[in-house]
């Protein structure tokens, strides 16, 4: 067990909808990470958070949006969803900037 | 160029063989490198943080790092069935953000 917890595990949906996914980092982390993993294209940075301020941005939509709150949960926001957002969505945590992380379980959304 | 690349197998070995697993990566200034474990439908797994050139062994698991050919390495000894997963190499992204970026991973089995 990482201590990283996301929830929900699974989440299946219709194309339009939104969708929040929750992310609750190691005890005393302030960086958060989300992933999103799909078959074709591998484990990809979508948006890091630390002390609840963004801090770097990868391949993330516009239609997605994140947060991280004083209590230091993060939540990840898809809106206007596709077939093609159907992935893993994995949080993953760490101490400090340097990159020594750690993930969460993941959230299956399956986009129908 | 990706900043790290890794074939993605899937790689077969017998049980009790010593398995190579490798990695490039372009950015000579790179100073630390992780390896990941990932099994099926599963979150990333820390396996090891390898800060400086050189062997660092953990248990049956070995990595090691050749920064003149810019060359990650896991091994493995005395390979188990309970090794098959997905291993997967991290490094820092270059421009000071430190996001672990990740190779596509290679799929190992090792049968019995």
């Amino acid at each position: 067990d990482s201590g990283v917890t996301q929830t929900p595990k699974h989440l299946i949906t219709a194309t339009g909808q939104r969708v929040t996914l929750r992310c609750s980092p190691r005890s005393g982390d302030l960086s958060v990470y989300w992933y999103q993993q799909s078959l074709d294209q591998g484990l990809q940075f979508l948006i890091q958070y630390y002390n609840g301020e963004e801090r770097a941005k990868g391949n993330i939509l516009e239609r997605f949006s994140a947060q991280q709150f004083p209590d230091l949960h993060s939540e990840l926001n898809l809106s206007s969803l596709e077939l093609g957002d159907s992935a893993l969505y994995f949080c993953a945590s760490s101490s400090d900037l340097t990159g020594e992380a750690f993930f969460g379980q993941g959230t299956r959304l399956t986009v129908v | 160029q990706k900043e790290v690349e890794q074939d993605p197998g899937p790689l077969s070995v017998p049980e009790g063989a010593i398995v190579s697993l490798n990695c490039t990566y372009s950015n000579s200034a790179f100073q630390y490198f992780m390896w990941y474990r990932q099994y099926s439908r599963k979150g990333p797994e820390l396996l090891m943080y390898t800060y400086s050139s050189g062997n660092k062994e953990d248990g049956r698991f070995t990595a090691q790092v050749d920064k003149s050919s810019k060359y990650i390495s896991l091994f493995i000894r005395d390979s188990q069935p309970s090794d098959s997963a997905t291993y997967l190499c991290a490094i820092p992204a270059s421009g000071g953000s430190y996001i672990p970026t990740f190779g596509r991973g290679t799929s190992l089995i090792v049968h019995p």
